[in-house]
């Protein structure tokens, strides 16, 4: 079955800079990608996602890349604020019927 | 706007006493879903729904029950819970298998005592 690993599982950056967070996927068919972001003791929310048919989708100071020959793909947050700090997780989908599988997630704190 | 909502917010039940989480969506989803989330980790999905049709993933414990009454409600039940199912449980919904985007719901912390 898909396997998706997440790195890095936790990152601090300054407010105003940027951070990536990457996954890779094993499942060379997989066609879905969405990034979910979870605040402390709140539901994750899906903030972004990508279909296996583009290789960049932007939304604001939020973007994310897919390379499907190496199989990975990745969050680019630009212009980091407080509020950007939550838990960021990746996850892949085959198509079929067939649920997401999650990464296990990245702990973005934004130092003010 | 809850359109995902799970009852309770938090339950505290007793070692070995059964538990019951509740979930109802107002989106008419055809599919339902039920992860354990402990603490820093990734959701693991335990079971889901499509439509009345249960799949169980191959490592959910025979411990974990679910129900699905109707198309706005499903039931995760805990018949013995020990000490290691204490966590958060996370109900989400699509609309089908193929449209991937998940909609959660606030979740429900379980502690056991």
């Amino acid at each position: 079955g898909e396997n998706v690993e997440q790195h890095p599982s936790t990152l601090s950056v300054q407010e105003g800079d940027s951070a990536v967070i990457k996954c890779t996927y094993s499942d060379s068919a997989s066609n879905y990608f969405p990034w979910y972001k979870q605040e402390l003791g709140k539901r994750p929310q899906l903030i972004i996602d990508i279909r296996s048919n583009v290789g960049e989708k932007k939304d604001q100071r939020i973007a994310v890349t897919l390379n499907k020959t190496a199989k990975h793909f990745s969050l680019h947050i630009t212009e980091t604020q407080p509020e950007d700090s939550a838990v960021y997780f990746c996850a892949a989908r085959v198509p079929g019927n067939t649920p997401l599988v999650f990464g296990k997630g990245t702990r973005l704190s934004v130092i003010a | 706007d809850a359109m995902v909502i799970q009852n309770p917010r938090y339950q505290v039940t007793q070692f070995g006493k059964p538990v019951t989480l509740s979930c109802s969506q107002t989106l008419n989803h055809n599919v339902m879903y039920w992860y354990q989330q402990k603490s820093s980790q990734a959701p693991k999905l335990l079971f889901h729904y499509y439509d009345k049709d249960f799949n169980n993933e191959a490592d959910t414990p025979d411990n974990f029950q679910s129900r699905r009454p109707n198309t706005s409600f499903c039931f995760l039940d805990i018949r013995s819970p020990g000490l290691g199912d204490a966590a958060m449980y996370l109900c989400a919904t699509s609309r089908d298998l193929v449209e991937g985007s998940y909609t959660f719901g606030s979740g429900t912390r379980l502690t056991v005592v």
